[in-house]
């Protein structure tokens, strides 16, 4: 089944505390992209990938970094998180640019303390 | 830079009556997408548009695209209770220097029996 994968999909933590959210896609993609969703602001783009070892900052890049290695995979990484980035994350992809259909993965519920 | 407003942000309506949500957006663009999200779920895609007067219809949803005003529309005919969900349109950005679909903030269906 063509898919996009998070993981985890829930997570309390604590400030400081580095951690990764997982993405992967099982559809030979090349763009995939990271969304941030908030109560009134809708969804706003964290960072994206147009391929392997290409990537780059969205609307709201701070505080957060991304590599992606593989095609299939582009992590998110929060280094020293914050209760500010207390939010929903969705991973999405696209087969080759942003002005495709996006497929959007399940969504990652983050809580930092 | 470009802008993508809908309205209304939330919207309460009774089964079997019609409504339209509006979707505008700032500059020009060829495309626009429809997306349903479900409450604490993902976001599925629902329609591309791709040129000025495109319209298509799925069940009881259909969408439109004026570009020339600049403007969507999702009408929703006879609504029933598994329309309820929260619906972005989203437009693709094609200047500066970022790669992405810019989401209006969504409009909260709740479909009353």
């Amino acid at each position: 089944e063509a898919q996009v994968t998070q993981n985890p999909r829930y997570l309390i933590t604590v400030t400081g505390k580095k951690l990764t959210v997982t993405c992967s896609q099982n559809m030979n993609h090349e763009y995939m992209s990271w969304y941030r969703q908030d109560p009134g602001l809708g969804l706003r783009q964290i960072y994206y990938s147009m391929n392997v070892e290409v990537t780059d900052k969205g609307d709201v890049p701070e505080g957060y970094k991304v590599s992606r290695k593989e095609k299939r995979n582009f992590p998110l990484i929060l280094e020293s998180p914050s209760p500010n980035q207390t939010s929903l994350y969705f991973c999405a992809s696209s087969p080759r640019v942003a002005q495709e259909t996006q497929y959007f993965g399940p969504g990652t519920r983050l809580l930092v303390l | 830079e470009l802008k993508v407003e809908q309205n209304p942000l939330f919207l309460s309506m009774q089964e079997g009556k019609n409504y339209t949500i509006y979707c505008n957006y700032s500059t020009t663009s060829d495309r626009l997408y429809w997306y349903r999200q479900d409450p604490g779920k993902s976001l599925e895609s629902l329609f591309v548009l791709l040129s000025n007067g495109a319209v298509k219809q799925e069940g009881r949803l259909m969408a439109s695209l004026d570009t020339k005003a600049r403007l969507s529309t999702l009408h929703i005919t006879a609504a029933v209770h598994d329309l309820s969900a929260t619906y972005f349109c989203a437009v693709p950005n094609y200047g500066g220097a970022t790669n992405k679909l810019i989401f209006g903030t969504g409009t909260l269906l709740a479909v009353q029996p």
